[in-house]
């Protein structure tokens, strides 16, 4: 079982749809807990940051960590096409330096 | 609002050869690492660098790989003898304090060994 697993779609929504995209994990060392956004060919743009199970907001987007099911979530409110780019979930562990990442789930939003 | 800085952009070399990336990452930043992202692949962690050493290092960041931070602003990634398989993204990032801060990342350098 991978570590760290996203579906990579592709996701195409329309314009002011709700977003949902998930990664699930397998060790129960992971303690933080990151969604980045990465356009074609730019490095990864952090979005969200959590270290506690729950839900936090900013804006549009809520960052969701369920640890007893493994389960993070971010979701996009009134998506726009702006928003159409890769979107990577990243973990570390507690003591490590080291970022695990999801294979990223490309999303597109249409006008 | 301050950024993770890298060149060059793209970086065409020999199978063979020598290639340095360079990175300056955010002035008051502690923590810095390097990452790759082969083409349709997963971003994967190389290198973390703090206090002037390395901290953590993964299977990837094997002999030909070093890191160094010349000059107190500049963060380089050396590949010594570059392969075909050496070809991706490279991404360099920093961090304010380990554990609770995130990583911010620059643009990448795109490597292609021919």
């Amino acid at each position: 079982q991978k570590e760290v697993e996203q579906d990579p779609g592709p996701l195409s929504v329309p314009e002011g749809a709700i977003v949902s995209l998930n990664c699930t994990y397998s060790n129960s060392a992971f303690q933080y807990f990151m969604w980045y956004r990465q356009y074609s060919r730019k490095g990864p743009e952090l979005l969200m940051y959590t270290y506690s199970s729950g839900n936090k907001e900013d804006g549009r987007f809520t960052a969701q960590v369920d640890k007893s099911s493994k389960y993070i979530s971010l979701f996009i409110r009134d998506s726009q096409p702006s928003d159409s780019a890769t979107y990577l979930c990243a973990m570390k562990r507690a003591g490590s330096y080291q970022l695990t990442f999801g294979k990223g789930t490309k999303l597109s939003v249409i006008p | 609002e301050p950024e993770v800085t890298q060149t060059p952009s793209h970086q065409v070399t020999q199978m063979g050869q020598e290639v340095i990336l360079r990175c300056v990452p955010i002035s008051n930043h502690l923590y810095f690492y390097w990452y790759r992202q082969i083409l349709g692949q997963k971003v994967e962690f190389l290198v973390s660098f703090y206090n002037n050493e390395i901290s953590e290092k993964s299977e990837i960041f094997d002999d030909q790989f070093s890191v160094e931070r010349p000059d107190g602003s500049n963060f380089t990634l050396k590949i010594r003898s570059t392969k075909l398989e050496d070809s991706a993204m490279y991404f360099c990032a920093s961090e304010l304090g380990q554990g609770d801060s995130p990583l911010h990342f620059g643009n990448g350098t795109r490597l292609t060994v021919t």
